[in-house]
């Protein structure tokens, strides 16, 4: 299956500070991203879709000034957690579609997460 | 309203105890049914996607099947390392990308 790498793993950081966090595709072009927000125990809630070279698309309830998406290449997205807080803290994950097969529909494949804590 | 029910929440089996993990989903159409199997701390990893109901694929030590209203993920003589979480996903016609996550059954299987 395709590869989608998510970097880093876990990352700490001070309230009030931003994280960047990225998501590549390895193997394929990914014109469109997901990202998502797990809490422990729960399902994945999908936050935002990342689109290759236009604004995001946000989900209900999830504030853009603080949830930067940028899709600046067909191979990489970053999420920006500005002024982070303590709430923020979560396991972040993305996932893409290969349209490569030429299906009109694919299964997403996931990076490997980011565990975000802010102290 | 689109939605994805899996049970039970926690299954613990012994090893080679064979099992069912059910997914009730509520679309109004389904265009694809997925099955992930996530590990702490990890992503979701893509086991399956059935398509229409009747449609069976396996692969190794799990069977998934899916009817009009539910799939199914059978483990036959499970073994300890087949321990996870087992998520079920669903994305309907309505929905040109997003799919619908359940929440998940955690299989834990005893040596």
């Amino acid at each position: 299956g395709a590869v989608v790498s998510q970097h880093p793993s876990w990352v700490i950081c001070k309230s009030g500070t931003s994280v960047k966090i990225e998501c590549r595709s390895l193997d394929f072009q990914a014109t469109t991203m997901f990202w998502y927000r797990q809490f422990p125990k729960q399902s994945l809630m999908l936050m935002a879709t990342s689109n290759e070279g236009s604004k995001a698309t946000y989900e209900q309830g999830v504030e853009k000034d603080k949830f930067l998406i940028n899709h600046a290449s067909l191979t990489l997205s970053t999420l920006t957690v500005t002024s982070a807080h303590p709430e923020d803290s979560s396991f972040y994950i993305c996932s893409a579609r290969d349209p490569s097969s030429g299906a009109s529909f694919t299964e997403a494949f996931f990076g490997q997460g980011t565990r975000l804590t802010v102290v | 309203e689109d939605q994805v029910t899996q049970s039970p929440e926690a299954l613990r089996l012994q090893e080679g105890e064979s099992s069912s993990l059910n997914c009730s989903y509520t679309v109004s159409g389904l265009r694809g049914l997925f099955w992930y199997r996530q590990d702490p701390g990890k992503g979701p990893e893509f086991l399956f996607t059935l398509y229409s109901a009747g449609e069976e694929k396996e692969k190794e030590r799990l069977k998934a099947t899916l009817t009009k209203k539910e799939s199914f993920l059978h483990i036959t003589a499970p073994k300890p390392e087949d321990s996870a979480t087992y998520l079920c996903a669903v994305q309907p016609y309505s929905s040109a990308s997003k799919i619908i996550f359940g929440s998940g059954t955690r299989l834990s299987i005893r040596p």
